[in-house]
């Protein structure tokens, strides 16, 4: 699986938007690019996947560049219970060999 | 959707003993399970994936005759530290993968917190 590199942590107003990057220069054609994030002393979320479209739920939106070397994701109105560690990870999407290797990600912090 | 259960999600246990572990797809079918393991302060580190009806396959450096894992049902898998010494005081955090809408993702559990005395 390709590597990725997050910036270490970041800080975000409440009610700001959140703009989390990930970068994945060595990704594969048939790589995805997949977010989770873990709350403190809790298993990892899910939040949303890609592969080269941008892609938008009710939790984020995903941006991916157009080389997908690097992807964005945004959380639009950042609130606490958004604190948490964002994992930015990429991965084949088949095959029962396929899984999710977690590098350190971004912690993210939710201030007032 | 997708939700992944995992029981107990807390245990205390005497040097020397057996823990097993749980972890129960609820809502869906999972042909693929794994394991991850989290020190504090640290990233997971993926121990095994098991699936269905077959040995598990281990990560390098996961002794398989400590960390036995029997995946015997499509919403089972069960993960058993044998002779658990201090040391494996950890967060246990297993993980299912879904096939539904010809997605593959994985949902993970919500962990459970092994303390060996």
């Amino acid at each position: 699986d390709a590597k990725t590199t997050q910036p270490t942590s970041m800080d975000c107003a409440e009610g700001r938007a959140a703009n989390l990057p990930c970068n994945h220069s060595t990704i594969s054609g048939n790589e995805y690019v997949y977010w989770y994030r873990q709350i403190h002393s809790q298993g990892p979320q899910y939040i949303i996947h890609g592969l080269k479209n941008n892609e938008t739920n009710e939790m984020a939106s995903l941006i991916i560049t157009e080389d997908r070397k690097s992807s964005t994701l945004i959380l639009p109105h950042a609130t606490l219970r958004d604190t948490a560690v964002y994992y930015c990870i990429v991965r084949y999407n088949t095959g029962t060999a396929s899984k999710l290797t977690f590098g350190t990600g971004t912690r993210l912090q939710v201030t007032l | 959707g997708a939700v992944v259960s995992q029981h107990p999600s807390w245990v205390i246990c005497k040097s020397g003993t057996s823990v097993k572990i749980e972890c129960r797809s609820l809502d869906f079918q999972a042909t693929t399970m794994f394991w991850y393991r989290q020190f504090p302060k640290q990233s997971l580190m993926l121990m095994a994936t098991s699936n269905e009806g077959s040995k598990a396959t281990y990560e390098q450096g996961v002794e398989k005759d400590k960390f036995l894992i029997n995946h015997a049902s499509l919403t089972l898998s069960t993960l058993t530290v044998t002779s658990a010494h201090p040391e494996d005081s950890s967060f246990y955090i297993c993980s299912a993968k879904s096939m539904e809408g010809g997605a593959d993702t994985q949902y993970f559990g919500p962990g459970t917190r092994l303390t060996v005395l």
